[in-house]
This record gives structure tokens, C-alpha cells and sequence, in this order.
């Protein structure tokens, strides 16, 4: 199926400092979606990513799709203990695979006070 | 936002035996729904897109005879970890596509808070 690289799998951060996740595709993506998942959890859609070189706020997150849409970032200012997670990107299937999504390996945040 | 629901949220069962779990859309109609196991500390890993009315179709290396999947209705999806051993113990999750802002063929995904299956 589609791979999706997500890197790094574990960042440690203390409250306040910044964190950022990138994923790559080696094919270009249709869209690209990022979801979080709480210790204990279950993933939950956070955002979509469709148009080449787009850019997207949330509050502190801040998402963004490569002009080749091969890569996307998601990055966070100023983290919280509230971030605390695994983040992951995912890309969706081609041709025959349409409509599935495919994770990357997540990255886990740990925040500490 | 669309909710899912899936039941039970964790079953422990003797080797040997079948375990069903459900997989519910509750405030909206689902065609497709995929079902993807997670092993602790890793990612998701996608089994098979379960089709209303059709049959699953597997990703390669699944098994389609050990994990049965049926979705009957537009609200409900089913699998059933048959002849259940130890290395089948997981959490498995199901997701509910529901039609995003994107444009053609640009979905978005709402899971179920997950299964966590164990097998002793």
C-alpha cells in the first residue's frame, strides 16, 4: 500500500518550547490528513490538507503541504501538557486503493512541565 | 461531528474461540468502513475496507478467512477475529468515512474508541 514516512517516532519537550513532525511520500498525495491520538485513545481527525503549497492554523498548530504534495509538517507553538500524544499523518491510497488511508508511523510528544 | 461507535471496548478470550466486534456509525450513513489493528507504541495498520452490501476487500497479508468481516447495513460493520490465538491480541479500531470539504474523493475518517482484544 502506500507508505507514508513520518519522522521523528519520539520527541520529549518541555512546556512552552516548540515541536514539530514531518511526514514524506515518495508519490504525490492527493490530500493529506493528520489526526492525534491520546495515550489510551483513539485517533482523532484534526485537519486536511489538499492544495500544493497550502498552509493551515489552528490555535497553535500550524499544518502545512509541500508545493510538490509529497511532504507535509504539522507544527506546534509554544506546547502544552494538553498536546501530550501521538501525532500522524496520513496519506490516502491510489487507483484501486482510492479512499483508504494509509498512517505514518507517528510521532510521539511528550510534554513535561 | 459523525460519531462512531464500536462494541466491545475490550474482550479477553480463551484461544481457540471467535470474538465479534461492532462497528457503528451513529449519526450518518457509511458505505465504506475500514478496520485497522494497533500494536502498542506503533501505528495504525489498515486490514481491510469493509463495503456495504459487498464483500471486504484485505489488505495483502491478511488473512480474509481468519478475520471476517461483514457490513450489513449502512450503519454497521462487523469483524470476528476467528480461532483466536495470542499473537491476535490488539487493539483493533474501526473507522467510519464520512464525505469532506476537499472535493471528490477527499474523506476524512472518524474512528471508534477502539477494541482491545486479548487472547490468553
Amino acid at each position: 500500500g502506500q507508505q507514508v514516512m513520518q519522522i521523528p517516532q519520539y520527541q520529549h519537550v518541555q512546556e512552552g518550547e516548540d515541536f514539530t513532525t514531518y511526514c514524506n511520500s515518495s508519490t504525490t498525495l492527493s490530500n493529506i490528513q493528520w489526526y492525534k491520538q491520546r495515550p489510551g485513545g483513539h485517533p482523532v481527525f484534526l485537519i486536511q490538507l489538499v492544495k500544493s503549497g497550502e498552509v493551515k492554523k489552528q490555535k497553535r498548530l500550524t499544518f502545512q503541504f509541500g508545493e510538490a504534495k509529497k511532504n507535509s509538517s504539522l507544527h506546534i507553538t509554544a506546547t502544552q501538557t494538553t498536546d501530550v500524544g501521538t501525532y500522524f499523518c496520513a496519506g490516502p491510497g491510489r487507483g484501486s486503493t482510492l479512499g483508504r488511508l494509509y498512517f505514518g508511523r507517528g510521532t510521539q510528544l511528550t510534554v513535561w512541565p | 461531528g459523525a460519531v462512531v461507535s464500536q462494541h466491545p471496548s475490550w474482550v479477553i478470550c480463551k484461544s481457540g474461540t471467535s470474538v465479534k466486534i461492532e462497528c457503528r456509525s451513529l449519526d450518518f450513513q457509511a458505505t465504506t468502513m475500514f478496520w485497522y489493528r494497533q500494536f502498542p507504541k506503533q501505528s495504525l495498520m489498515l486490514m481491510a475496507t469493509s463495503n456495504e452490501g459487498s464483500k471486504a476487500t484485505y489488505e495483502q497479508g491478511v488473512e480474509k478467512d481468519k478475520f471476517l468481516i461483514n457490513h450489513a447495513s449502512l450503519t454497521l460493520s462487523t469483524l470476528t477475529v476467528t480461532s483466536a490465538h495470542p499473537e491476535d491480541s490488539s487493539f483493533y479500531i474501526c473507522s467510519a468515512r464520512s464525505p469532506g470539504t476537499g472535493g471528490v474523493g477527499v474523506y476524512e475518517q472518524y474512528f471508534g474508541p477502539g477494541t482491545r482484544l486479548t487472547v490468553t
